[in-house]
């Protein structure tokens, strides 16, 4: 069974740096990109970017273009969302999902980690 | 680039059926095939529900359809029931700039 697990919420304040995790279980790690969307509170769904874990490479949205680093660990199975400096405006949950490179969808999605950042 | 435009909300009665439109334009929805279709409780992870314009994945109700004309793709509930009560959410690619474009949601209720 494909599973995608993160890790839990998180309490920031503007400055801080922060990593959020996904464990990917139950299917090949380095062979389907990871994607990483954003929902801030009680707003739409944004894409942010996708990842390879084959070789980490990255495709990044535009609009979140140098905001947020992507990376992932192949021996532990796990993929990274990475900030330097949050601000207010990084309040949001952030979803990790299981990309389909062919037809372009997410077809698993990991539960969500809950990121406030407090000014 | 904007995000694709859906309905705020569709409503309809058990039994009934309800479409959910999704409007992009010719540089997404309109040139490729690649949309997808989310449902999403509150508080909840989204879950696949169409890709491919119209394709189900494994374990998705044929109550389920999807289809495209121009650039707009729509999504068909038929047969509706209390438990279709979520949010949905259309996607599309938008070519290697853009990437890709999530709609802004429809919440649908069932009456």
């Amino acid at each position: 069974e494909v599973q995608l697990v993160q890790s839990g919420a998180e309490v920031k304040q503007s400055g801080d740096s922060l990593r959020i995790s996904c464990k990917a279980s139950g299917y090949s790690f380095t062979t389907y990109w990871i994607g990483w969307v954003r929902q801030m509170p009680g707003k739409a769904l944004e894409w942010m970017g996708i990842i390879y874990p084959g070789d980490s490479a990255t495709r990044d949205s535009p609009s979140l273009l140098g905001q947020v680093t992507m990376s992932v660990d192949k021996s532990t199975n796990t993929a990274y969302l990475q900030w330097s400096s949050l601000k207010a405006s990084d309040t949001a949950v952030y979803y990790c999902a299981r990309y389909d490179s062919g037809y372009e969808y997410l077809d698993h999605w990991g539960q969500g980690t809950l990121v406030t950042v407090s000014s | 680039q904007s995000a694709l435009t859906q309905p705020a909300s569709v409503s309809g009665s058990p039994g009934q059926s309800i479409t959910i439109s999704c409007t992009g334009t010719s540089s997404d929805v309109g040139t490729y095939s690649q949309v997808s279709w989310y449902q999403q409780y509150p508080g909840k992870a989204p879950r696949l529900m169409l890709f491919g314009v119209s394709k189900r994945p494994s374990g998705i109700s044929d109550r389920f359809s999807g289809s495209k004309s121009g650039n707009t793709a729509s999504l068909t509930i038929s047969g509706l029931q209390a438990e279709d009560e979520a949010n949905y959410f259309c996607c599309s690619y938008a070519g290697d700039t853009t990437s890709w474009l999530f709609g802004g949601g429809t919440k649908v209720t069932v009456l």
